[in-house]
């Protein structure tokens, strides 16, 4: 079992460049998740699918988008990159109907916007 | 919007040493987890408690639930270098899984 597995792992874009992270789980968890970590701002949710066909906007969703593709996959989309958009980015998963909440993470985009 | 405030938000200490993290909400929340994120990879969960007053023990670390479920605490005892990284705590209870994190403690532990 790979877990939650990210790509890429790190990416350098200019202002206006777009991009895709890709997120996958083999976990078969029904909800998946998508936060941005900045310093001293713990983890923020961008965006999230409670299940597969479902998207919800979190609490710093501008500027971005986000599609559930599969159970499986989960990915979110930078239309138009800009430099407050550097941060490190992480998927994460759960099944949170049989769990208390607790999340799955992926090892993380460290995303520089230039 | 629910919020975590945890504190410290920086921990330098020498190794031995024992050491509490905490993590304080007006809000109460279903669960309250608590992860580590050693540098360059995501956050592992450590541990999840559920009921007021709870208590678990991992081996040298403690954590405790308060009462009114709004808080929580993590303790180290004798803490080692191995133990150095960010402490994240993480309060469950909205709406579909989502958690609420606490800005989250940087630990150094100096041999």
């Amino acid at each position: 079992n790979a877990g939650v597995t990210q790509t890429p792992k790190f990416q350098v874009l200019k202002t206006g460049q777009s991009m895709t992270l890709q997120c996958a789980q083999d976990m078969n968890h029904n909800s998946m998740y998508w936060y941005r970590q900045d310093p001293g701002m713990g983890l923020r949710l961008i965006y999230y699918s409670a299940s597969e066909g479902t998207t919800d906007k979190g609490e710093v969703p501008n500027g971005y988008n986000v599609s559930r593709l599969n159970k499986r996959e989960f990915s979110l989309r930078l239309e138009s990159a800009a430099p407050s958009q550097t941060s490190v980015y992480f998927c994460a998963s759960n099944d949170f109907m049989y769990s208390y909440n607790e999340q799955f993470f992926g090892p993380g985009t460290r995303l520089t916007v230039l | 919007t629910q919020l975590l405030e945890q504190s410290p938000q920086f921990l330098s200490i020498q190794e031995g040493e024992n050491l509490t993290v905490y993590c304080n909400s007006s809000s109460v929340f279903s669960s309250l987890q608590w992860y580590r994120q050693e540098p360059g990879e995501g956050p592992v969960l450590l541990v999840t408690v559920v009921t007021g007053g709870e208590v678990k023990k991992l081996k040298r670390l403690t954590f405790q639930f308060g009462d009114a479920r709004k808080d929580s605490s993590l303790h180290i005892t004798a803490a080692q270098p191995g133990d150095t990284g960010l402490y994240l705590c993480a309060g469950g209870g909205t709406s579909y899984g989502k958690l609420t994190f606490g800005q989250g403690t940087i630990l150094t532990v100096h041999p």
